[in-house]
């Protein structure tokens, strides 16, 4: 089954004390991305993939990292969080091109 | 910078209704625009995508229109059924040295009822 796989899906966790969210995707895409959503903000691209080895900030980067050493991989660095950044996190993966963006179920995460 | 605003924010109309949500972008310098569904706790499904040198696509009972000029896509939904409650966001792709970047709407909250 097609799908992008990411975890975990729900952490609670405290300030400061890194954490990793993965995102797998089995379809083979090229692109991969990050995302936030936040009620009245929506959803906003923190990061962006285009291939391995090849990643761009998107409109919110600040506070987080990410690395593309696969194809199939993409995840999500937070060196150290702050409360600002608990919210809904959703990994998306497609071919470039067509464009058609598949989602994972989402991440929440809350920093205390 | 892009911007993309949705209009109405939320929507309730009884079954079996035409309805048409909007979706307005400040950048006419699109790649493509696509259409999400989101049910309350999962993630989007992409509905129609419609690439900027398209006007529209058709699935099912699903229209969207991409008007680049005007920077308007419209999403029509045919004989409207309480499943298809949920909120439905567009996204615009970026295109030239920002391809790769999406820019999304706040959505519109749609509720079908029988």
């Amino acid at each position: 089954e097609a799908q992008v796989t990411q975890n975990p899906r729900y952490l609670i966790t405290v300030t400061g004390k890194k954490l990793t969210v993965t995102c797998s995707q089995n379809m083979n895409h090229e692109y991969m991305s990050w995302y936030r959503q936040d009620p009245g903000l929506g959803l906003r691209q923190i990061y962006y993939s285009m291939n391995v080895e090849v990643t761009d900030k998107g409109d919110v980067p600040e506070g987080y990292k990410v690395s593309r050493k696969e194809k199939r991989n993409f995840p999500l660095i937070l060196e150290s969080p702050s409360p600002n950044q608990t919210s809904l996190y959703f990994c998306a993966s497609s071919f470039p091109g067509t464009g058609e963006l598949f989602f994972g179920e989402g991440s929440r995460l809350t920093v205390l | 910078k892009q911007e993309v605003t949705q209009i109405p924010a939320a929507l309730s109309v009884p079954e079996g209704e035409n309805l048409v949500l909007n979706c307005s972008f400040t950048d006419s310098a699109i790649y493509n625009l696509q259409w999400f569904r989101q049910d309350p706790g999962k993630g989007l499904t992409s509905l129609l995508l419609i690439q900027s040198s398209q006007r529209e696509q058709t699935s099912g009972r699903l229209n969207a229109s991409l008007d680049k000029s005007s920077g308007r896509s419209t999403l029509y939904i045919a004989a409207s059924q309480p499943g298809d409650s949920a909120t439905y966001l567009c996204a615009a792709g970026a295109g030239g040295t920002s391809y790769g970047k999406l820019t999304f709407g706040q959505g519109t909250i749609l509720t079908v009822h029988p």
